[in-house]
């Protein structure tokens, strides 16, 4: 069975500060996509990123940077020198590639609060 | 371009009664799915549509849940004699495009709509 892990509900940091945002997953199938997406208190899911499994490259976009690794089924996220707009619910899921309807398993999420 | 756009935003009505939520996905995205948001369950899945098609109907909570997608476009989601349990956020999302043997498209979501069962 399919199944995202962010086992952290809540994290609080101090503006400028860096913040991993965890995710764990799993899955049978070999060949399986990972997104993250946020939700701004305004309650929009907003698309971040998305990565197939055979591209373990880590991957960096401004301030937001992504690291990918199949040994520990892990999809970690991390903000560096966080901003009071980070402040969201930030998602990870899971998805077939393969021979399903493409629906996105997600994890329970994590709040993220940046204080000024 | 216009993004997912979903109506009502907000929705109150009373135990038994019906409701039609509305979804209108973003021009030419073939693929189309319903999500349910609510504070016990996270995210759940609840239905997909390629084109008109919805191949599985087995995430919807109950028979109580019907989805009808129509010229590949608009979508609604029916509960009829809505219970407490049903107050949730209600999310659709689409994508360019979701055969069976194909990878999954990103898929961009609506603003949900608030359902409030009193």
């Amino acid at each position: 069975a399919q199944k995202v892990t962010q086992a952290q509900t809540e994290i609080s940091v101090v503006e400028k500060e860096d913040v991993t945002l965890d995710c764990v997953y799993e899955t049978r199938d070999t060949t399986y996509y990972l997104f993250w997406y946020k939700q701004p208190p305004s309650g929009e899911l907003v698309f971040l990123i998305r990565r197939n499994s055979f591209d373990e490259q880590n991957e960096i976009s401004g301030r937001y940077s992504w690291n990918f690794q199949k040994s520990t089924s892990s999809f970690n996220f991390t903000i560096t020198a966080s901003q009071v707009v980070d402040s969201a619910v930030y998602f990870c899921a899971l998805s077939e590639a393969w021979g399903s309807q493409g629906n996105l398993i997600f994890g329970k999420g994590t709040k993220l609060s940046v204080k000024p | 371009g216009a993004g997912v756009s979903q109506s009502p935003s907000n929705k109150v009505t009373e135990k038994g009664k019906d409701v039609e939520l509305r979804c209108d996905p973003i021009s030419g995205h073939t693929a189309l799915y319903w999500y349910r948001q609510s504070l016990g369950q996270g995210l759940e899945f609840l239905i997909y549509f390629q084109g008109n098609s919805a191949p599985d109907k087995s995430g919807l909570p109950s028979d109580r849940f019907s989805a009808e997608r129509t010229g590949g476009s608009v979508s609604t989601l029916t509960i009829q004699r809505t219970q407490q349990e049903d107050s949730a956020v209600y999310l659709c999302a689409s994508s360019l495009a979701r055969g069976l043997a194909g990878p999954p498209d990103t898929q961009y979501f609506g603003p949900g709509t608030r359902l409030t069962v009193l």
